[in-house]
Order: C-alpha cells, then sequence, then structure tokens
C-alpha cells in the first residue's frame, strides 16, 4: 500500500496568515490526489482533486500544487471557518490511503 | 443536490453482523462508482471499500482489514448502496461513511454523507 505523510501534524495561525500544508507519497501518484477538510463532527468536504483543481464552491483561497511524490496544499488568507483537519488522499492504487491528518488551529 | 444518508448503526458485540445502508439522491445513481471510509473516534480516515458501477460489473475493491469479513453492494434500482460487515472486532468501532466518486482521469472522492456510528462492544 502506498504510505501518505502529510506535516505538519498540527500547528497553529492566525487569520490571515498564509498557510501550507504538506503531503508526501511513498512512491509516485502522478496526480492522482485528493485534498479533504473535516470539521468537528462533520463529513469530510473536498477541495481539491487532480492535485490542483479546485472543486467546484471552494474559496480561490485554497490551491494545490505538486505531482509524482511532493504535493502542497496552501490556504492564501487563512478565514475563520478555515480552522478544521486537512486530510490528503491517494488515488492512484488500491488500496485508497489517507494521510493521517493536520489539525489547523487558532494561534 | 447531492445526498448521501447513511443508516444502521449502533452498538454489536465482537464476532456479529451489521448492515449499513447509504441512501443516495439528487445526481445518476448508477453512473457512480461508490465508496466506504471509516473513522474511529478520535482517528484518521481509513477507506475501506468500493463498489464499481453497472458499466464496470459492479466488481469490488476492499482494504486488507477488512476483506473476507465486510462486503459491499448496491441497488441501482433504489439509489441505494450497503456495507454488510461480519466477524465484527472491536477495532471495526469507527463513523462510518459513503461517499459518492466521480470520475477525471480516475475516481474521486467528491461527496460524503454525515456518516452512521458502529460500537463494537460486549
Amino acid at each position: 500500500a502506498i504510505r501518505m505523510t502529510q506535516s505538519p501534524s498540527s500547528f497553529s495561525a492566525s487569520t490571515g496568515d498564509r498557510v501550507t500544508i504538506t503531503c508526501r507519497a511513498s512512491q509516485g501518484i502522478s496526480s492522482y490526489l485528493a485534498w479533504y477538510q473535516q470539521k468537528p463532527g462533520k463529513a469530510p468536504k473536498l477541495l481539491i482533486y487532480a492535485a490542483s483543481t479546485l472543486q467546484s464552491g471552494v474559496p480561490s483561497r485554497f490551491s494545490g500544487s505538486g505531482s509524482g511524490t511532493d504535493f502542497t496544499l496552501t490556504i492564501s488568507c487563512l478565514q475563520s471557518e478555515d480552522f478544521a483537519t486537512y486530510y490528503c488522499q491517494q488515488y492512484y492504487s488500491y488500496p485508497r490511503t489517507f494521510g493521517q491528518g493536520t489539525k489547523l488551529e487558532i494561534k | 443536490e447531492v445526498q448521501l444518508v447513511e443508516s444502521g448503526g449502533g452498538l454489536v458485540q465482537p464476532g456479529g453482523s451489521l448492515r449499513l445502508s447509504c441512501a443516495a439522491s439528487g445526481f445518476t445513481f448508477s453512473d457512480h462508482y461508490m465508496d466506504w471510509v471509516r473513522q474511529a473516534p478520535g482517528k484518521g480516515l481509513e477507506w475501506v471499500g468500493r463498489t464499481r458501477n453497472k458499466a464496470n460489473s459492479y466488481t469490488t475493491e476492499y482494504a486488507a482489514s477488512v476483506k473476507g469479513r465486510f462486503t459491499i453492494s448496491r441497488d441501482d434500482s433504489k439509489n441505494s448502496l450497503y456495507l454488510q460487515m461480519n466477524s465484527l472486532k472491536t477495532e471495526d468501532t469507527a463513523v462510518y461513511y459513503c461517499a459518492r466518486a466521480s470520475y477525471s482521469s480516475s475516481w474521486y472522492l467528491d461527496y460524503w454523507g454525515q456518516g452512521t456510528l458502529v460500537t463494537v462492544s460486549s
């Protein structure tokens, strides 16, 4: 199985900050990577697919990049509603695998 | 509006069985692959498995942790997805989400239900 490793596992930031979360795959996955946002007690919400394609309705302050093994999710100007846990997932091969999550907290 | 509503969760003893359902609406269910994903309390997301659509013979894929114990099926006439869980273990305790997969070079998960909690305990 492909292992997905996110960094950092958690960190604190302030509204208005620019933040970047990294996801690394244990082997190449081309651009078959999605990013999800999850708030406590809620289902995950798709933000980005194909590594850099913004899902319809997602604010443009979210962006994704990367291919192969290294990927990033960037939030250009943090809003209060962005404090949540973020997961990457590869859909290149089975079994599908997720990163362990990155919890973004208010500083 | 895409809606996915899971049901069937509850408390079950180790070794027992449970069947989860997911009712879909707001899209052409039969066109899409469908997945189950679970989340143990306070933990991350774990992919459980997938059923493909009729065009792909309803074939399935499973995580190693559930293969041979869990079975995914669907009824396109009822716009419903199912997860039959047998030989349940305490480590199967989790919120179970159904999720729709859409295609763009490959199948990615774009909509998720609200989840149903399964607790395996004596």
